[in-house]
């Protein structure tokens, strides 16, 4: 059982250029989230999903895009990438809206943008 | 700005010691969980305790909950050096127009063998 698996794990930005963080889950879970974790901060909530087709902002969504088009994918777009992204970013998901559990997280995609 | 957190931001004891982690939140919560992350890996869900709920205990790990504080504290017992890590309390809010886990900023924890 893969649980949330996130790729790349490493990647290296130049300010401007565009990517995707991937991430997937195997456990059928409905709620699917991103999250980023800068020194101090803890983690900050980018963007979530309470099922296909529905997304929301968080904390910090600007400067990223969302989509869930199946239950198990949940990519982050960074349109145009800036130094201030810099950043470990973190999937996790849980298993339904109704109340929350516990949630499962990857194990991250360390971002920098030069 | 984020929903909690916690103090200290770091705290350091010998094995066999007890941890407590404070965590403060501002808002009404549904639920409130602890998590543990050990250093570069992702978070691990470790306990929860529901809003009607005063405390819980799991192994070594014991929670309470004041809602009228809006507040909640970890205890680990006999620490181990094994229990190294930053641990992260995060308040959940479901329901209606809202579905989010928001964390805090961490206590990070150094256990001494």
């Amino acid at each position: 059982n893969a649980g949330v698996t996130q790729t790349p794990k490493f990647q290296v930005l130049k300010t401007g250029q565009s990517m995707t963080l991937q991430c997937a889950q195997d456990m059928n879970h409905e709620y699917m989230s991103w999250y980023r974790q800068d020194p101090g901060m803890g983690l900050r909530l980018i963007h979530y999903s309470v099922g296909a087709g529905i997304t929301d902002q968080g904390e910090v969504p600007n400067g990223y895009n969302v989509s869930r088009s199946t239950t198990e994918d949940f990519p982050l777009r960074l349109l145009s990438a800036a130094p201030s992204q810099t950043s470990v970013y973190f999937c996790a998901s849980s298993p339904g809206t109704g109340g929350f559990t516990e949630a499962f997280f990857g194990q991250g995609t360390r971002l920098t943008v030069v | 700005s984020q929903q909690g957190e916690e103090d200290p931001q770091a705290l350091s004891i010998q094995e066999g010691e007890n941890a407590t982690m404070n965590c403060s939140y501002k808002t009404s919560i549904n639920n409130l969980q602890w998590y543990r992350q050990n250093s570069g890996r992702g978070l691990v869900h470790l306990i929860l305790i529901r809003s009607n709920e005063r405390e819980k205990h799991s192994g070594r790990l014991r929670v309470t909950l004041d809602t009228s504080k809006k507040s909640s504290s970890l205890l680990i017992t006999a620490s181990r050096a094994a229990d190294t890590a930053s641990y992260f309390c995060a308040t959940a809010n479901y329901g209606g127009a809202t579905n989010k886990l928001i964390f805090g900023t961490g206590t990070l924890l150094a256990v001494q063998p």
